[in-house]
C-alpha cells in the first residue's frame, strides 16, 4: 500500500498567521491517465471529514480561499494563508491513485 | 444537497458479523462509487472498499476475505458486512460517496462500532 506521511504532528499556529502542512507519498501519485489524485480533508472533533481540496489544488465549493493546495509527484502541501479559530482540527491527505486508497495519519492544527 | 445517513449495530462480540447500511438522499445513485471507510480511535482513516450501482465492488486486500458490500438501487441504499470481527475492527465506520473524478466528497455521520467480549 502507498504510505502517506504528514508533517508536522501537531501544528501550533497563532490566529491570523499562516500554516503549512506537508504530505509525502511513498510512490508517485500521477495516474496513468495523467491526473494526480491527492485530496485534503479537515475533521473537527466528533465530526465526519470534510473535503477541502481535490486533485492537488482544486478547492471544493464553499471552502474559503485562504486554503490552497499545491505539489506534484509525491510531494504535496496544504497552506492556510491566515488561520482562523474554525480551522482547528485534524487535516488528512488522501491518495486516490493506487488501490487501496490511503490516508495520512493526520496533522492536528492547534491555535 | 446530498446527504448520507447510516445505521447499524454499535456493540459486537468477537467472531460476530458487523452490519451497516447507508441511505443516500439527493443526487443520483448511478455514476458514483459508494464507499466504506473506517477510522480506528486516534488514527487516520482506512479505506475498506467501494461498490457502484451495478454491484461492482472493490475491496481493500487487507479486509477482502471478510468483507461483503451490496447495493439496493430501489432504495438508494448500500451495505457493508464484515464477518469474524475482532477488537482490531473497533472503529468509527463511515459511508461516503466517491466521485470517480475527484474522490470521496460526501460522508455519512459515522457509526462507532466497538468489538468487545
Amino acid at each position: 500500500d502507498v504510505v502517506m506521511s504528514q508533517s508536522p504532528l501537531p501544528l501550533p499556529v497563532p490566529l491570523g498567521q499562516p500554516a503549512s502542512i506537508s504530505c509525502r507519498s511513498s510512490q508517485s501519485l500521477v495516474h496513468s491517465n495523467g491526473n494526480t489524485y491527492l485530496n485534503w480533508y479537515h475533521q473537527r472533533p466528533g465530526q465526519s471529514p470534510r473535503r477541502l481540496i481535490y486533485k492537488v489544488s482544486n478547492r471544493d465549493s464553499g471552502v474559503p480561499d485562504r486554503f490552497s493546495g499545491s505539489g506534484s509527484g509525491s510531494d504535496f502541501t496544504l497552506k492556510i494563508s491566515r488561520v482562523e479559530a474554525e480551522d482547528v482540527g485534524v487535516y488528512y491527505c488522501m491518495q486516490g491513485t493506487h488501490w487501496p486508497y490511503t490516508f495520512g495519519r493526520g496533522t492536528k492544527l492547534e491555535i | 444537497q446530498v446527504q448520507l445517513q447510516q445505521w447499524g449495530a454499535g456493540l459486537l462480540k468477537p467472531s460476530e458479523t458487523l452490519s451497516l447500511t447507508c441511505a443516500v438522499y439527493g443526487g443520483s445513485f448511478s455514476g458514483y462509487y459508494w464507499s466504506w471507510i473506517r477510522q480506528p480511535p486516534g488514527k487516520g482513516p482506512e479505506w475498506i472498499g467501494e461498490i457502484n450501482h451495478s454491484g461492482t465492488a472493490n475491496y481493500s486486500p487487507s479486509l477482502k476475505s471478510r468483507v461483503t458490500m451490496s447495493v439496493d438501487t430501489s432504495k438508494y441504499q448500500f451495505s457493508l458486512k464484515v464477518n469474524s470481527v475482532t477488537a482490531a475492527d473497533t472503529a468509527v465506520y463511515y459511508c461516503a460517496r466517491k466521485d470517480t473524478l475527484t474522490g470521496p466528497d460526501y460522508w455519512g455521520q459515522g457509526t462507532l462500532v466497538n468489538v468487545s467480549s
